[in-house]
């Protein structure tokens, strides 16, 4: 269907490790947008990519979107305790529905 | 506002009793959107509307969850008869409209149905 799927499902890093998660889609993609949920807190709009291969920098935070629009990955580099948190991409409609993947949790090991 | 304001933060209801849960959009944010989620689990949609207008209720589970936007500003969720399997955090997010604005969401209303 529509739905985005995101790997992996839980990560955990030690403090000051890189974290990756990847967010795949079988149709080609308008725009992907990323959205950071701490625990217990809600999503928190972080990005949205709208252009093949595009990339994003956000200080620690790199985002791309692929070639095809078919894929976009979130990278953190030396991760941080606030850091922690689920990271979700979203894919929008043409009707503007946004279509959450079911996230990735990071768990930072001190 | 400032922010998207949900009411009530908690909920917890008898399974029967039917529920309102109370969306506060961002002044001027024309889209505004109900999702579900559950626990460890991304949000799933529920409803949209764009001002008054319900634009698409696909999401909603069963016939006893109703939504509305009367004057196009605040919304409520209502879910009559409510069940166990209606426990989860019920998020509200607001937007200016148009693709690809990121939306604002709330706080939230965790309901606990018991």
């Amino acid at each position: 269907g529509q739905q985005v799927m995101q790997i992996p499902q839980y990560q955990h890093v030690q403090e000051g490790e890189d974290f990756t998660t990847y967010c795949n889609s079988s149709t080609t993609l308008s725009n992907i947008q990323w959205y950071k949920q701490r625990p217990g807190g809600h999503p928190v709009f972080l990005i949205q990519l709208v252009k093949s291969g595009e990339v994003k920098k956000q200080k620690r935070l790199t985002f791309q979107f692929g070639e095809a629009k078919k894929n976009s990955s979130l990278h953190i580099t030396a991760t941080q305790t606030t850091d922690v948190g689920t990271y979700f991409c979203a894919r929008v409609n043409r009707d503007d529905k946004i279509i959450f993947g079911k996230g990735t949790r990071l768990h930072i090991l001190p | 506002g400032a922010g998207v304001s949900q009411s009530p933060r908690y909920k917890v209801a008898k399974r029967g009793q039917d529920v309102a849960l109370r969306c506060d959009p961002i002044s001027g944010h024309v889209s505004l959107f109900w999702y579900q989620q559950a626990l460890g689990q991304g949000p799933e949609f529920l409803t949209y509307f764009q001002n008054e207008a319900q634009l698409d209720k696909s999401g909603l589970p069963s016939d006893r969850f109703f939504a509305e936007r009367p004057e196009g500003s605040v919304s409520t969720l209502k879910i009559q008869r409510t069940q166990q399997e209606d426990s989860a955090v019920y998020l509200c997010a607001s937007s200016l409209g148009g693709q690809g604005i990121g939306y604002t969401f709330g706080s939230g209303t965790r309901l606990t149905v018991v």
